[in-house]
């Protein structure tokens, strides 16, 4: 069974462009969470989406959202860039929203 | 809100020694607590996670950790290390706030092994 996908693994953007990054949860699973990993950080909370509509978010301004589809695949945005959101942005998708987190490999983006 | 706090950034030990990992929580209720592992260049691996019931929990790759209430802790253990463990620990706790679920990650801990 295929595991937690998401592209691209790699992205490059200058200041103020947009970034879209997407993934695609395992399988039967409805719940996709968003991370963002920055150096020295750990992991902090982005977005929960559960079936199809968004339930939480973290501390993170209105620049970060996303969606999710009705195949529960999601998409996170990031408008404005700055040089801060550059970091590793971690997907991961659970059966529901008690349930094990599995992640996925991440889209390490960096902005110039 | 619930918080975790892994108080070593850093840990350091030989190959075949025991560890312990550290991770205290802060949530007024008993959440679900989990470890994961990271190693370089790669996504999170789920070692084991807490639920509910017998407070020690046996995970993969030889791993276990025990949920203390009294001290709000859920250390990770290993008997013996193997130089492949070396990687990122995280700790995490969940939580119900109303009728939303809450991750929460500690910052991690860097475990290197020595030959």
């Amino acid at each position: 069974e295929a595991g937690v996908t998401q592209s691209p693994t790699h992205l490059i953007k200058t200041r103020g462009q947009q970034a879209t990054l997407r993934c695609s949860p395992i399988s039967g699973h409805t719940s996709v969470y968003w991370y963002q990993q920055a150096l020295g950080l750990g992991l902090q909370f982005l977005l929960w989406y559960d079936e199809g509509e968004e339930r939480n978010r973290g501390n993170f301004p209105p620049r970060f959202s996303g969606r999710q589809f009705p195949n529960y695949s999601s998409e996170l945005n990031v408008n404005a860039l700055e040089l801060e959101d550059s970091a590793l942005y971690l997907c991961a998708s659970s059966l529901g929203w008690a349930e094990t987190q599995y992640f996925g490999p991440g889209t390490r983006l960096l902005v110039l | 809100a619930q918080s975790v706090t892994q108080p070593d950034i850093h840990i350091t030990v030989s190959e075949g020694a025991s560890l312990e990992l550290r991770c205290n929580y802060s949530y007024g209720a008993t959440p679900y607590l989990f470890w994961y592992v990271q190693s370089p260049g790669q996504g999170l691996q789920l070692l084991l996670k807490y639920f509910s019931g017998d407070t020690l929990v046996q995970g993969i790759k030889g791993f276990e950790a025990e949920f203390k209430r009294s001290q709000s802790s859920f250390n990770l253990r290993k008997p013996s290390v193997h130089w492949s463990d070396a990687a990122e620990y995280f700790c995490a706790v969940g939580a119900r706030s109303g009728g939303s679920y809450i991750p929460t990650f500690g910052r991690g801990t860097s475990l290197i092994v020595h030959p």
